[in-house]
């Protein structure tokens, strides 16, 4: 089984549209995560769920919108689909929300916004 | 401003070959990680290290976190082409899990 899975891993839409990705974890863990992968491969946290509660917020726009039904799960919505969204958005999760813990990620989701 | 420079970031080498993977910043962290990704998939975790100092091995990879725990290396001995890949620096400030990259280093190894 898949510890971390998103869903879908490619998405191709128009701008002005709004998506959403979903993101589960079976192992169990407190923390999730989404990170941003951009074209040049730099990774970036987004935002961080402990317990369905947020903990992190790195400045995203607020056309993204994150949604943690339970502590398993980890969706993230985005509003207005821009060009400069076009990146591998990579769900993630861990034990803790603290440092030196492993952190598990999933395949991710490639978001083309044309 | 990058406050994770890793360099170089892209390394082509023969079968055999050592490399060294540099990791470098101006500020202090907690604890270090190192991942590995491969095309199409996401990052997963090779080493962590949290002591200045230290130095972890892991076959033929050498991990060091620098003695003021802000830089750290990543010596591949005799690559192989398997060892093909992203690799990724990852370093955590005070407790939170909260994780800042380097831009990552693309090392091809030819056979």
């Amino acid at each position: 089984d898949t510890a971390v899975s998103q869903t879908p891993k490619y998405l191709v839409t128009q701008m002005g549209n709004d998506k959403s990705i979903k993101c589960e974890q079976n192992l169990g863990h407190d923390t999730m995560y989404w990170y941003k992968q951009d074209s040049k491969k730099f990774l970036k946290i987004m935002f961080s769920y402990n317990n369905k509660e947020l903990i992190i917020n790195e400045t995203v726009p607020n056309r993204f919108s994150p949604k943690s039904p339970d502590k398993a799960h980890l969706n993230l919505h985005i509003n207005s689909l821009e060009l400069g969204d076009s990146a591998v958005y990579f769900c993630a999760s861990s034990q803790e929300e603290i440092s030196g813990n492993t952190i598990y990620f999933g395949e991710g989701s490639w978001l083309t916004v044309v | 401003t990058q406050l994770l420079e890793q360099s170089p970031q892209f390394l082509s080498i023969q079968e055999g070959e050592n490399l060294t993977v540099y990791c470098n910043s101006s500020s202090v962290f907690s604890s270090l990680q190192w991942y590995r990704q491969e095309p199409g998939e996401g990052p997963v975790l090779l080493v962590t290290v949290v002591t200045g100092g230290e130095v972890k091995k892991l076959k033929r990879l050498t991990f060091q976190f620098g003695d003021a725990r802000k830089d750290s290396s990543l010596h591949i001995t005799a690559a192989q082409p398997g060892d093909t890949g992203l690799y990724l620096c990852a370093g955590a400030k005070g407790n939170t899990g909260k994780l800042i990259f380097g831009q990552g280093t693309t090392l091809q190894v030819k056979p």
